[in-house]
């Protein structure tokens, strides 16, 4: 069965520092993957996607991911976090089929 | 409105009572899901609804849930006899058709004592 892995449960940063979010896939087909983010309070909603193309894409609030095949991977990724990226973020995968698979999330609080 | 509407927001029950939730899709969207999201548990799919196809209900954890869409557009997820494991936010959400980005609603805290 498809699943999805996120590695970091919680991570805490500084404002300034980089962000980077682990996420893998299983299954050996093609794929759609995404980033949702749910800020407090607030519903899930899109951050970025990746259907074919270009393996690096940019999202909103200068989110970016990249989609590296051979390792099954579409990590998440910024440069400089603000104290607003408090969120918790969610990779989802969906292949050939309509059934879009949720990763655990990753809580990410930034002191600022 | 022009976005996915959940009811209620908020609902606390007694376990064994049963309890209906309501989505409400983006005009227009052919598809609709609902995903169940616990605490530590990421978001877990329950059921999904395409045109006037047979729903995928493959994600059910019991009998006890079940689900109705009306007329290819409003949802209703109903949980009979709750348990207390039943506590969790029910999220829907919508899409136009295809695999594309999904809407979702805010959500339904369902808390059962």
């Amino acid at each position: 069965a498809q699943s999805v892995s996120q590695h970091n449960h919680h991570v805490i940063l500084s404002e300034a520092a980089s962000l980077e979010l682990g996420c893998n896939y299983s299954y050996g087909g093609t794929v759609n993957l995404f980033w949702y983010v749910q800020y407090p309070g607030q519903h899930l909603q899109l951050l970025l996607k990746y259907f074919s193309g270009d393996p690096l894409v940019k999202g909103i609030k200068g989110f970016e991911a990249e989609f590296i095949k051979s390792k099954f991977s579409f990590n998440l990724r910024k440069p400089s976090v603000q104290w607003s990226d408090t969120a918790e973020y969610f990779c989802a995968v969906v292949s050939g089929t309509y059934k879009y698979i949720f990763g655990t999330g990753t809580r990410l609080k930034v002191l600022a | 409105g022009a976005g996915v509407s959940q009811s209620p927001s908020n609902k606390v029950t007694e376990k064994g009572k049963d309890v209906e939730l309501r989505c409400d899709p983006i005009s227009g969207h052919t598809a609709l899901y609902w995903y169940r999201q616990s605490l530590g548990q990421g978001l877990e799919f329950l059921i999904y609804f395409q045109g006037n196809s047979a729903p995928d209900k493959s994600g059910l954890p019991s009998d006890r849930f079940s689900a109705e869409r009306t007329g290819g557009s409003v949802s209703t997820l109903t949980i009979q006899r709750t348990q207390q494991e039943d506590s969790a936010v029910y999220l829907c959400a919508s899409i136009p058709d295809g695999a594309g980005e999904l809407f979702f609603g805010e959500g339904s805290r369902l808390t059962v004592l």
